[in-house]
């Protein structure tokens, strides 16, 4: 296991396109957090999944935007009609439920809409 | 609202001069404190958190619930420090989310 694992590392869309990108967390780690970064900005958190369940969703996440971890494990993030504000650096994280509970943050899909 | 800010955005030392990078929060209840660090090209990892109380890579920051504060500290600066710092905290919801400020550049000069 090489850590949280993010597909596309990055992603050119025409605005108005839907797009989807997939977070593969730690295998072991049964929480699975996504952030959005900005240029200039720190990671902003978008929503939160204990398993399958999807605990928390940030403001930020607008009716556009559709998160699923179907067998609590991999996690997809989906943008439907991206606008070019979506342009951004999209982050997973997972942590584990005991222990430092320390999130683990992948590599980032980077997507610019055009 | 919790929020974290980091007043600096770039930081720039010589190698072996004191380093403070500084952090305050708000929020009203007791927050987790947290210093990630993302060097070139890599992902963001955890430097250290308040509540473990240890120095990585020679690091240090202390919680000062009185100021708000929590400050990353070191007291020589090496070449290999140069790196993204955000310093983030976690709430007491029990999700462990993170709320990051917007960072520091940190750059240490030979």
């Amino acid at each position: 296991d090489t850590g949280v694992s993010q597909n596309p590392r990055h992603k050119i869309t025409k605005r108005g396109q839907n797009v989807t990108f997939r977070c593969d967390p730690i295998s072991e780690h049964n929480r699975l957090y996504w952030y959005r970064q900005t240029l200039g900005q720190g990671p902003e958190f978008l929503t939160y999944f204990q398993n399958e369940a999807q605990l928390e969703k940030s403001r930020l996440l607008s009716d556009r935007f559709s998160a699923e971890r179907p067998k609590g494990s991999f996690s997809t993030l989906e943008i439907q009609r991206t606008e070019q504000g979506d342009s951004a650096m999209y982050l997973c994280a997972s942590s584990s439920r005991s222990g430092s509970r320390e999130q683990y943050f992948g590599p980032g899909t980077r997507l610019t809409v055009t | 609202a919790q929020r974290v800010t980091q007043p600096e955005k770039l930081l720039s030392v010589f190698k072996g001069a004191p380093v403070e990078l500084k952090c305050n929060y708000s929020y009203s209840g007791s927050p987790e404190l947290f210093w990630y660090v993302q060097y070139s090209r890599q992902r963001l990892q955890l430097l250290l958190r308040h509540i473990s109380r240890e120095s990585i890579k020679g690091f240090t920051a202390d919680l000062n619930k009185g100021e708000t504060s929590f400050h990353l500290k070191k007291p020589f600066a090496q070449e290999e420090d140069s790196a993204m710092y955000y310093c983030a905290l976690s709430g007491s919801s029990g999700y462990s989310t993170l709320t990051f400020g917007k960072g520091t550049m940190l750059l240490v000069s030979p």
